[in-house]
C-alpha cells in the first residue's frame, strides 16, 4: 500500500487565490482527518469524516476554508480566498474506525503552503 | 487548542542515554497515542495505551498512563542519533456520533548526539 498520498506537497500563491489541497486515504479506512500545523499553534484537527461524512468541523478557522470528501478514496481541503495567515503545513490522516474502537492514524507525508 | 502538554519542551542527550518525556492532559480519555514527527515529514504512530493499562511496551519504547493523574510518559531506552525528532501525545475522547478525534499536544523536540 502507497500510504496516505498527498497532492501537491508544495504550494505558493499569492493572497486571494484559491487554494485546493487533496488527499487520498489508506485503502479500507473509513476515517479522514485534515490536520494544521505551524509553529505558532502546532497541530490543529481541521475537521474529519467518518464513512464520507463530516463528523466534527469545529476546527475549521473560518468560511473560507471548506472541505469534501465525495467518495472512500478522495478528499478535498479548499481555502477560498486565501491569506498570509493560512501559511501552514496542512496534513490528512486516514484510519480504520470500529464501532467506538479508536485506532492509530496515518499520517500524509503533507502539504507545504505559502501565501504571499 | 491543546489537550495535552508535553514536558519537556525540547531535549538533548547522548547516544546511549534514556529519553523520557511526559504528556498532562485534562479530560476523560478512551486512550492515548504517542506519535513521532521527523523534519518535514507526517507523523508516524508508536503507541497506543488504553485507559485501562497502565503500562504497555514496544521495543525499545515503554509507555505509562496515569489516569488518576492525567499524565503519560514516553521512555526510550538506549537511544540513538536515529531517534532524533518530535515526539507528540494524542489523546482520544469519550467517543461520540463515530470517529476517533485525536487531540495533540505541544510535543518534545529531541535531540540525541553522538
Amino acid at each position: 500500500d502507497a500510504g496516505v498520498i498527498q497532492s501537491p506537497r508544495h504550494e505558493v500563491t499569492e493572497m486571494g487565490q484559491e487554494v485546493t489541497l487533496r488527499c487520498k486515504p489508506i485503502s479500507g479506512h473509513n476515517s479522514l482527518f485534515w490536520y494544521r500545523q505551524t509553529m505558532m499553534r502546532g497541530l490543529e484537527l481541521l475537521i474529519y469524516f467518518n464513512n464520507n461524512v463530516p463528523i466534527d468541523d469545529s476546527g475549521m478557522p473560518e468560511d473560507r476554508f471548506s472541505a469534501k470528501m465525495p467518495n472512500a478514496s478522495f478528499s478535498t481541503l479548499k481555502i477560498q480566498p486565501s491569506e498570509p495567515r493560512d501559511s501552514a503545513v496542512y496534513f490528512c490522516a486516514s484510519s480504520w474506525t470500529s464501532g467506538r474502537a479508536s485506532n492509530e492514524q496515518f499520517f500524509g507525508p503533507g502539504t507545504r503552503l505559502t501565501v504571499l | 487548542s491543546q489537550q495535552g502538554e508535553e514536558d519537556p519542551q525540547a531535549l538533548s542527550i547522548q547516544e546511549g542515554e534514556n529519553a523520557t518525556m511526559n504528556c498532562s492532559y485534562k479530560t476523560s480519555i478512551n486512550n492515548l497515542q504517542w506519535y513521532r514527527q521527523n523534519s518535514g515529514r507526517g507523523l508516524v504512530h508508536l503507541i497506543l495505551i488504553r485507559s485501562n493499562e497502565r503500562e504497555k511496551h514496544s521495543g525499545r519504547l515503554r509507555v505509562t498512563l496515569d489516569t488518576s493523574k492525567k499524565s503519560s510518559s514516553l521512555l526510550i531506552t538506549a537511544s540513538r542519533a536515529a531517534d532524533t525528532a518530535s515526539y507528540f501525545c494524542a489523546t482520544v475522547g469519550i467517543l461520540t456520533g463515530g470517529g476517533n478525534k485525536l487531540t495533540f499536544g505541544t510535543g518534545t523536540q529531541l535531540k540525541v548526539e553522538l
